[in-house]
């Protein structure tokens, strides 16, 4: 069965420090994977995807994540923390089921930025 | 162009009553998905429509959740009757096919069953 798991339900970074959020996947075909934010009392926002192609995909605000097949990770980089970063991060895997694409989501992180 | 719109963004009710929560979502995008999230489970899909037909409500808790997609611009998600354990983040999304992989999330009406 798919499944993501996201090591470490909360980070704590200092501005400026880079941002690391840990991803991986379990996918029986090859997998669509994405990063979602949630900012506080808010929907889940779209930062980035990977379908197929280059396996290193830029999204919005300065994120970037690798795709590393022989890792099965998807890990959510940004090499300066902004204070309006503080939100919670999720990783889905989108996978077919019944002749649709469903998003499989890890339980998130929380990523906390202080001065 | 509007995104995905929920109403209520917040609801509180009482053990027992019924509860309707709304959903609109992105004008041309024929698929939509109803998830619920709590601290214990995280995010879970609830029920998928593509073209106002139900897909796979498999999610769907029991019998006192139904949702309907009346037409292509509106959905609902009810409760009756509801429990203290419904107290959930009820989230809309809506994808722009029953291929597509990208899904747009709304801003979801926070449930409080007292």
């Amino acid at each position: 069965a798919q499944s993501v798991t996201q090591l470490g339900s909360h980070v704590s970074v200092s501005e400026g420090a880079l941002v690391l959020l840990r991803c991986n996947y379990s996918s029986s075909v090859p997998p669509y994977l994405f990063w979602y934010v949630q900012y506080p009392n808010q929907g889940l926002q779209l930062l980035l995807k990977y379908t197929t192609g280059a396996t290193l995909v830029k999204g919005i605000n300065g994120f970037e994540a690798e795709f590393k097949k022989s890792e099965t990770s998807f890990h959510l980089t940004k090499p300066s923390a902004h204070m309006s970063d503080a939100a919670e991060y999720f990783c889905a895997v989108s996978v077919p089921s019944g002749g649709y694409n469903k998003l499989i989501f890890g339980a998130g992180t929380r990523l906390a930025v202080h001065p | 162009d509007a995104g995905v719109i929920q109403s209520p963004r917040h609801e509180v009710t009482e053990m027992g009553q019924e509860v309707t929560l709304r959903c609109k979502p992105i004008s041309g995008h024929n698929s939509l998905f109803w998830y619920r999230q709590t601290m214990m489970r995280g995010l879970e899909l609830l029920i998928y429509f593509n073209n106002n037909v139900p897909i796979d409500d498999s999610g769907m808790p029991e019998d006192r959740f139904s949702a309907k997609m009346p037409n292509a611009s509106f959905s609902t998600l009810k409760i009756q009757p509801s429990e203290p354990r419904d107290s959930a983040v009820y989230f809309c999304a809506s994808s722009q096919g029953q291929g597509s992989v990208e899904q747009y999330f709304g801003p979801g009406t926070r449930l409080t069953v007292t």
